[in-house]
């Protein structure tokens, strides 16, 4: 079956350091991957995604992504926090021959002052 | 750009009423869905079109009801709301299957 994990619940960093949001995926075939934020009361914004090329994908706000075939993993990834990235993120991939869409659940982002 | 518009945002329901949540997008997308969001579930799919005249179900359909008899416009109605069915509710749309998505500010409903 076709999934998506988002093993953190919530993260934690202080801001000025580098921050990590885990996603890996199990799918067949070939997925697009892609990277959502909420902020809160909002909706989701698009951050980045990756289809094809380059594994390390770079999206908006500074934040960037590395597409990991082997790990099967497309960890989201930004080198100096700020205050203002606590958010809830979201993990999403578009896989199988139905091109179905599949979401993670989520993972809190708290970057403390 | 507009981008994907729903409203109301915010609604207050008794059991058994009946609504419905509007939904427009100006990007002459072909895909539009809706999904709640609930604490701890993260997002599911709840109808989907991929086009004018085409519309399927998806993850938890229960108790919603879709139509897409334009491009623009994709509204979902509760036919009979219960307490469930509080919740948040997103409007989404993408030019095809694997492009980027476009969510609306989300509609809070609360049902009584």
């Amino acid at each position: 079956a076709q999934s998506v994990a988002q093993p953190e619940d919530q993260v934690n960093v202080a801001e000025g350091n580098p921050l990590t949001v885990k996603c890996t995926y199990s799918v067949s075939g070939n997925p697009y991957l892609f990277w959502y934020v909420q902020y809160p009361n909002r909706g989701l914004q698009f951050l980045l995604k990756y289809i094809t090329g380059d594994n390390l994908v770079k999206g908006s706000y500074g934040f960037e992504a590395e597409f990991n075939k082997s790990q099967t993993s497309f960890h989201l990834k930004k080198p100096s926090a700020l205050v203002s990235d606590s958010a809830l993120y979201f993990c999403a991939i578009v896989a199988g021959n139905n091109r179905k869409l599949i979401w993670g659940l989520g993972t809190s982002l708290a970057v403390n002052p | 750009n507009a981008g994907v518009t729903q409203t109301p945002k915010f609604q207050v329901l008794k059991t058994g009423q009946s609504m419905t949540l509007q939904c427009a997008q100006d990007m002459n997308h072909e895909y539009m869905s809706w999904y709640r969001q609930d604490p701890g579930m993260g997002l599911r799919l709840i109808h989907y079109s991929v086009g004018a005249g085409i519309t399927d179900q998806g993850e938890v359909p229960n108790g919603y009801n879709v139509s897409r008899s334009t491009t623009e416009d994709f509204p979902l109605r509760l036919l009979s709301a219960a307490p469930s069915q509080t919740s948040v509710y997103f409007c989404a749309s993408s030019g095809s299957s694997g492009n980027t998505i476009y969510f609306g500010e989300g509609s809070w409903l609360t049902v009584v």
